[in-house]
Formats: C-alpha cells, sequence, structure tokens
C-alpha cells in the first residue's frame, strides 16, 4: 500500500517544542498537501504545494510551517506557536491537468499528541 | 467564502434499510462534488464525485443546485458500509472544503 508515506505514525511533543512530521509520496504528483482532522470538524487545509519551491497558506497555517524541496516530499513542522496542537495530521496528493475535479490521495495519518 | 455541512455527525440503521448522508453547500461559482470515504484502519479515499455520475458500491450522488445539496444514498446499506463519510467542495484552484464528516453504523 504505497503511494504516500507519512511517518511516525504516533508523535508525542513536549509544550514549548517544535516536531517534524515527513510526507514522501511516489505517484509523481506535482500538488501536495496537509489536513488536519479533528472530531466533528472534518478535514481543514493547513498548507499546499502545487509545484516544487512554492507553497500556500491554507486556511489554518497559523503555528505551522512547510517546505517543498524536493516533489516526493512535504514535511510539516508543527511549531510551539501553534495552540492546540493535538490531533490527526493527513497528508495528501494530487495531480492538477488543468481540468480541476482532480482525486487526491492521502496517506495514513499521523497522530500528534501534546503531553 | 465556500461551506459544506454535514448535519449529521452520527447515522444508524440496519443491514438491508435505505441510506441517506445528507451533504449541503455554499458556493458561488459552479460546485464539483466529492463523497470521501474512510473505513476502520484504512486511509482517507474517494468514494465517487459528482462529475462522473457514477455508482459505486450501490452509492450514488445528485447534485441538487437548487438546494445546494449532493445527498449519498444507498437503496440497501451493508455491514461493511459502516465507516466516516466525509462531502468535500473543490474550488478552482484544485482546493478541497470538506464537511464535519457522518459516522455511518451499519447494524445486523
Amino acid at each position: 500500500d504505497g503511494g504516500i508515506t507519512q511517518s511516525p505514525k504516533y508523535l508525542f511533543r513536549k509544550e514549548g517544542q517544535n516536531v517534524t512530521l515527513s510526507c514522501e509520496q511516489n505517484l509523481n504528483h506535482d500538488a501536495m498537501y496537509w489536513y488536519r482532522q479533528d472530531p466533528g470538524q472534518g478535514l481543514r487545509l493547513i498548507y499546499y504545494s502545487q509545484i516544487v519551491n512554492d507553497f500556500q497558506k491554507g486556511d489554518i497555517a497559523e503555528g505551522y510551517s512547510v517546505s517543498r524541496e524536493k516533489k516526493e516530499s512535504f514535511p510539516l513542522t508543527v511549531t510551539s506557536a501553534q495552540k492546540n496542537p493535538t490531533a490527526f495530521y493527513l497528508c495528501a496528493s494530487s495531480e492538477p491537468s488543468g481540468v480541476y475535479h482532480n482525486e487526491q490521495f492521502f496517506g495514513p495519518g499521523t497522530r500528534l499528541t501534546v503531553l | 467564502a465556500q461551506r459544506v455541512t454535514q448535519p449529521e455527525k452520527l447515522l444508524s440503521v440496519f443491514k438491508g434499510a435505505p441510506v441517506e448522508l445528507k451533504c449541503n453547500y455554499s458556493y458561488s461559482g459552479s460546485p464539483e462534488l466529492f463523497w470521501y470515504v474512510q473505513y476502520s484502519r484504512q486511509r482517507l479515499q474517494l468514494l465517487l464525485r459528482h462529475i462522473s455520475r457514477e455508482s459505486i458500491k450501490g452509492f450514488t450522488a445528485d447534485l441538487n443546485k437548487g438546494e445546494t445539496s449532493f445527498h449519498l444514498k444507498k437503496p440497501f446499506a451493508q455491514e461493511e458500509d459502516s465507516a466516516m463519510y466525509y462531502c468535500a467542495l473543490e474550488n478552482a484552484g484544485n482546493m478541497l472544503t470538506f464537511g464535519g464528516g457522518t459516522r455511518l453504523m451499519v447494524k445486523p
């Protein structure tokens, strides 16, 4: 079940620490996304990148940062500025082709818990 | 601003009963809508998309622009349909806005 991998599966962080969540894809997709999933709130977009070396803020970018140095990798850093970081984080990728309604493919997720 | 609303957090039905998961949206443009599903211990995955007008695993969804709805329906629910279902709206930039999700439980 390859395609998109996320690591680690579970992550524990002390308050005040930054942590980085990994997301790698071998689908050769240009676009990658990070979502946060909270019960009852669905998925909310944190950051997205449509091409290497470029990314944009989503709806809830405060307290997060990303980089896109390689097409296959889109790591997310949860900084100490994120006030409520405990959540399930999902990474996705897609291949925009100029005609939208493209399927997004999701990773297995990382559950972050702040102690 | 675009918005997707799934009014039911939990929907419980018996096996063989019809099921309808509601989805309402607000969007100023021409909507492109999807249903994604997450089965237990599996990844979130696409179930069906409005543009394809397809039936997947017996599920269908019709876009009603007058009522701004995209409800997911199945005439006879199966136990294996138990999952978390998300309605999603795509904007012109390939961005998805998700609803809050509905957990479907199909009882034997």
